[in-house]
């Protein structure tokens, strides 16, 4: 079973910021959090994650409380092209371990 | 980021038919492969582990010989849908990944319809 709990779906304006929340109250000391996103018919893609540091790439920024129970992505300038299912999942480090999807968030970017 | 891709991209078959899926990891070796299966409007769900070279290994509730699936190299995974039913229809996505890599990278999905 997924260890996160997400909003089912979210709206968010063009060109605003979008703040995906995720809460993860039972993540273990070596898990990370990671996020990828589902654009529709396509396979998941990676945004980021995270140990315990705000981290920041291309893409997105991940913030993550100090308790490590629950975090928030950032996609600082929405466009029509970010319209997804964004996951956010737990995970100890390793690539030989499965990644486990929750429900998602389902964004809706709006012109 | 890593490129895997899949074949075919969208098959049609019959019922009672066998189909095989092709995941292939191409410009890196993919010690370790998944298989996963979405439904419409579901989440992904995870079918199962295989690493080059050994069995795979199933999640609860998948039947390992209707789903055959073969690690024979470090580039090549397939998936054998045997004796496909109209519920067996679903998007199916694989994904790679390689020892002492954090990150999985993820197919194109193969939208598979029996009828």
């Amino acid at each position: 079973d997924a260890k996160t709990t997400q909003p089912t779906s979210m709206d968010c304006a063009e060109g605003r910021a979008a703040n995906l929340p995720c809460n993860h109250s039972t993540i273990s000391g070596n898990e990370y959090v990671y996020w990828y996103r589902q654009i529709h018919s396509q396979g998941p893609q990676y945004i980021i994650h995270g140990l315990k540091n705000n981290e920041t790439n291309e893409m997105a920024s991940l913030i993550i409380t100090e308790d490590r129970k629950s975090s928030t992505l950032i996609l600082p300038h929405a466009t029509l092209r970010d319209t997804a299912v964004y996951y956010c999942i737990v995970r100890v480090w390793g690539g030989n371990t499965p990644l486990v999807f929750g429900k998602g968030t389902r964004l809706s970017v709006i012109a | 980021g890593a490129v895997v891709s899949q074949h075919p991209s969208r098959v049609i078959c019959k019922s009672g038919t066998s189909v095989k899926i092709e995941c292939r990891s191409l410009d890196f070796q993919a010690t370790t492969m998944f298989w996963y299966r979405q439904f419409p409007k579901q989440s992904l769900m995870l079918m199962a582990t295989s690493n080059e070279g050994s069995k795979a290994t199933y999640e609860q509730g998948v039947e390992k010989d209707k789903f055959l699936i073969n690690h024979a190299s470090l580039t090549l995974s397939t998936l054998t849908v045997t004796s496909a039913h109209p519920e067996d229809s679903s998007f199916y996505i694989c994904s790679a990944s390689f020892q002492g890599l954090n990150e999985q990278f993820f197919g194109p999905g193969t939208r598979l319809t029996v009828l």
